[in-house]
């Protein structure tokens, strides 16, 4: 199945500064990556995500870029700022009729320095 | 936490007792899941559903098992509760499958003890 690695594990950045999470996934056949974050006590909560023909797509600050060739893809933060602070999870699934859900990273505790 | 419930909370049970935890969801979204997560693993997929008494496995299925009667309901049932399955659980929904939106309820905090 699927295995998505993320790093780092703890990323701590001054604000204002940029911040960029990294994942590895192993199937080549996955075609859909986003990223949630999660706010201590709450569900995770899609912020961007991408899909396999598209090689960058931005959204005000965050912005993902994937390379299907190295099977890696990248959370950019730009001007980060205090309630960026959570965790951040990226993902990965391949689709497809009635195959599982989405496999996800182990997360990356985000902490906004003032 | 688009229209999607769980229930309960927060629970706290003990070893081999049942229990059952509930996601309800207003959308009419077709496909739901059961998610849970804990500290150094992230979120791992238990069980999903792809319509009405369609369910299957995620990776993670040992112990658990699930029903979906009616679109908005999706049930997951612990049958003899063991202390590994202390977690979070997360229900989610997605419109047209794994690889559209999926938007993820509050959470159950599950102890056993």
């Amino acid at each position: 199945g699927e295995n998505v690695e993320q790093h780092p594990s703890t990323l701590s950045v001054q604000e204002g500064d940029s911040a960029v999470i990294k994942c590895t996934y192993s199937d080549s056949a996955s075609n859909y990556f986003p990223w949630y974050k999660q706010e201590l006590g709450k569900g995770p909560q899609l912020i961007i995500d991408i899909r396999s023909n598209v090689g960058e797509k931005k959204d005000q600050r965050i912005a993902v870029t994937l390379n299907k060739t190295a099977k890696h893809f990248s959370l950019h933060i730009t001007e980060t700022q205090p309630e960026d602070s959570a965790v951040y999870f990226c993902a990965a699934s391949r689709g497809g009729g009635g195959a599982d859900g989405l496999t996800f990273g182990k997360g990356t505790h985000l902490i906004i320095q003032p | 936490d688009a229209g999607i419930t769980q229930s309960p909370r927060h629970k706290v049970t003990e070893t081999g007792t049942p229990v059952t935890l509930r996601c309800h969801q207003t959308e009419n979204h077709r496909y739901m899941y059961w998610y849970r997560q804990d500290p150094g693993h992230g979120l791992r997929l238990i069980h999903y559903s792809y319509g009405v008494k369609d369910t299957d496995k995620g990776e993670v299925s040992d112990g658990y098992s699930v029903s979906r009667s009616k679109t908005e309901d999706f049930l997951l049932t612990l049958e003899s509760a063991t202390s590994s399955q202390t977690s979070v659980y997360f229900c989610a929904i997605s419109l047209q499958g794994p690889t559209d939106t999926q938007y993820f309820g509050p959470g159950t905090r599950l102890t056993v003890l």
